[in-house]
């Protein structure tokens, strides 16, 4: 079956950096995408990573390593509204977008 | 980015009853449409994958007779939620794609609170 697991909760101080994993297993390989959402709004896109590598964005960077079928996304400079769910997923060889359960981040002062 | 809106943002009706929830692509053409659904705490569930002027492909374990979607143009699909029950009281939100299935990235609409009492 396809499968993608990411931590559930995590906690992190303002300013600090924090990482979030992901690991995928799916039928086939088009694409990584992170998402943020806070609760009770519809998600928000952060990254696409589809090549091996790093790919950053102001304070937000994601990497991939498909051979490992593994993503990380990093948070630098934390702030307050950065805590919300952060959703990991993959589109498979149907095109199809496998969702992961989310990792809640809870950023402390 | 492009926008999605949906309407209502939120509705509450009584179990028996039908309600309609549209999804808009305001500055973009969705050839696909997709509908998910999230319970509290808990990750999002495709519902159905649309296309304009076919009809949905619903996931497994979806009733296709429950939930009716219409994609009838390219910057609009509703969902139907037909003969609402409790169980049904979710967090209803769709997403488009500019192009095919193949298209890098979804615009998701700001979703749609359901309570059926």
């Amino acid at each position: 079956g396809q499968n993608i697991d990411q931590p559930t909760e995590m906690t992190a101080t303002e300013g600090a950096i924090v990482q979030i994993n992901c690991t995928y297993q799916t039928s086939g390989f088009n694409g990584l995408f992170w998402y943020q959402q806070h609760a009770g709004e519809a998600p928000t896109f952060l990254s696409y990573n589809v090549l091996d590598g790093l790919e950053e964005k102001g304070r937000f960077s994601s990497f991939l390593s498909r051979s490992k079928g593994y993503s990380y996304l990093l948070l630098k400079e934390l702030q307050m509204k950065d805590s919300a769910s952060y959703l990991c997923a993959v589109k498979d060889s149907n095109y199809q977008l496998i969702w992961g359960a989310g990792t809640k981040l809870i950023i402390k002062p | 980015g492009a926008v999605v809106s949906q309407h209502p943002s939120w509705v509450i009706c009584k179990s028996g009853t039908s309600v309609k929830i549209e999804c808009r692509s305001l500055d973009f053409q969705a050839t696909t449409m997709f509908w998910y659904r999230q319970f509290p705490k808990q990750s999002l569930m495709l519902m159905a994958t649309s296309n304009e002027g076919s009809k949905a492909t619903y996931e497994q374990g979806v009733e296709k007779d429950k939930f009716l979607i219409n994609h009838a143009s390219l910057t609009l699909s509703t969902l139907t939620v037909t003969s609402a029950h409790p169980e049904d009281s979710s967090f209803y939100i769709c997403s488009g794609t500019p192009g095919l299935a193949g298209s890098n990235e979804q615009f998701f609409g700001p979703g749609t609170r359901l309570t059926v009492l």
